[in-house]
Parts: structure tokens; sequence; C-alpha cells
């Protein structure tokens, strides 16, 4: 069974800048999560989708950060101007199920950005 | 205050040792309670889940939850150099999806 994959690996753009990240959860996997791993820190859950629907993006900056799943497959998480601080990790991770079982997520590798 | 609170080291121990790690957590509706192990430039893996109060073992692995101390911990026996890594712990409600993460224990395990 082919793991989440998230693209690209890394990434280094200028404060300002806007970037994109994408990410194929597992097939078959309704739930997709957006995680944020600042270092030193554990993951924070930005946006989850249930197939094609936003579940929980409570702690997602809206006025920069914004992601889509479009046909409950693939998913893009957007930065939209970039600041320093979101230097960090940006982790995808999937799940057949979400309640209870939310513990059963699969992470991608992530994708590190630097922004300088 | 942070929901979850956990000590990020970092850990050191000879092979062989036995390592324990911990949490403490503020919210009472936590009701899952899980430990991930983080390689260098990975993703997190999910180690031991464990629904409630109680102990769950696999392996060399032993999961222990507190709930009237709000303290989780996970034991690691004979502890091997493939197991250094960053162990995060992570919580859920039983209504919500949501996972709370503490910050993670680094360790390392020398031959």
């Amino acid at each position: 069974e082919a793991g989440v994959a998230q693209s690209p690996r890394y990434k280094i753009i200028e404060k300002r800048q806007s970037v994109a990240f994408w990410c194929n959860p597992i097939s078959g996997h309704a739930t997709l999560y957006w995680y944020q791993q600042i270092l030193g820190q554990g993951p924070k859950l930005l946006i989850q989708f249930q197939n094609n629907g936003v579940v929980d993006d409570s702690q997602l900056p809206k006025d920069r950060f914004s992601a889509e799943r479009l046909k409950g497959v693939d998913s893009t998480l957007k930065i939209q101007p970039a600041k320093l601080e979101d230097s960090a990790v940006y982790l995808c991770a999937s799940s057949l199920r979400s309640i209870p079982r939310a513990y059963e997520q699969y992470f991608g590798p992530g994708t590190r950005l630097t922004v300088t | 205050q942070k929901e979850v609170e956990q000590d990020p080291g970092p850990l050191s121990v000879p092979e062989g040792a036995i390592v324990s790690l911990n949490c403490t957590y503020s919210n009472s509706a936590f009701q899952y309670f899980m430990w991930y192990r983080q390689y260098s430039r990975k993703g997190p893996e999910l180690l031991m889940y464990t629904y409630s109060s109680g102990n769950k073992e696999d392996g060399r692995f032993t999961a222990q939850v507190d709930k009237s101390s709000k303290y989780i911990s996970l034991f690691i026996r004979d502890s091997q150099p493939s197991d250094s890594a960053t162990y995060l712990c992570a919580m859920q409600e039983t209504s919500g999806s949501r996972l709370t993460f503490g910050e993670g224990t680094q360790l390392t395990v020398n031959p």
C-alpha cells in the first residue's frame, strides 16, 4: 500500500512570497489533515477535510492560509503572503475514518518550508 | 497553559536501558492517548494508543494512563539504537477528531 505523498520536500522562499504544497493521501482515505510542525514542537492541526468538506479549520490563519481538496482526493495548502514565522514542516496525514479513531492517521514525510 | 506538556529532553541512554517518557495534560475530556514515533526528516507514525485509563503492552513498549493524575507514560524496555527518534504524545476527545500533541521528547540510544 502506497503511503501519503507530499511535494515538494523542501522549499525556500522570501517573506511576502506565496507558496503551495501538494498532498496525495492513501487511496480510499476519506479524511485528510494538514499540520504545521515548528522546530522543537509537536504538530498543530491547521485544517481537516472529510471528503470534499472542511470539518475543522479553527486553527488555520485564514488571512494568509488556504486549502482545498478537490474531488475528495488530492489537496493543496497555500500560503500567501508568507511570513518568517511560517518556517516549519507542513505535514499531510490521512485516515480511513475520523471519529472516534482519528489517531489512526498516516503521515507523509512533510514539506520543509524556510522563509527568509 | 498548554493542554499537553511533555519534557522535550534531549534524553540519551545506553543500549539496553529502560526508557521512561511522560506527558501531563489538563483537559479532562481527553479519552484517547497515543504515542507517535518520529524519525528525523519523516512524519510521525503511531506506536500505541490507549483508551481511558490502564496499561497496554506491545513487545518492548508499555503505555500507561493515569486519568486521576492526568499523566501518561511510555516505557521502552531493552532500548535499541533503532529506537533513537522523537517521541510525541497525543490526545483526543471521544466526541472530536482533533489530536493535540505534546512537544516531543528527543531520545538517543547509544550502542
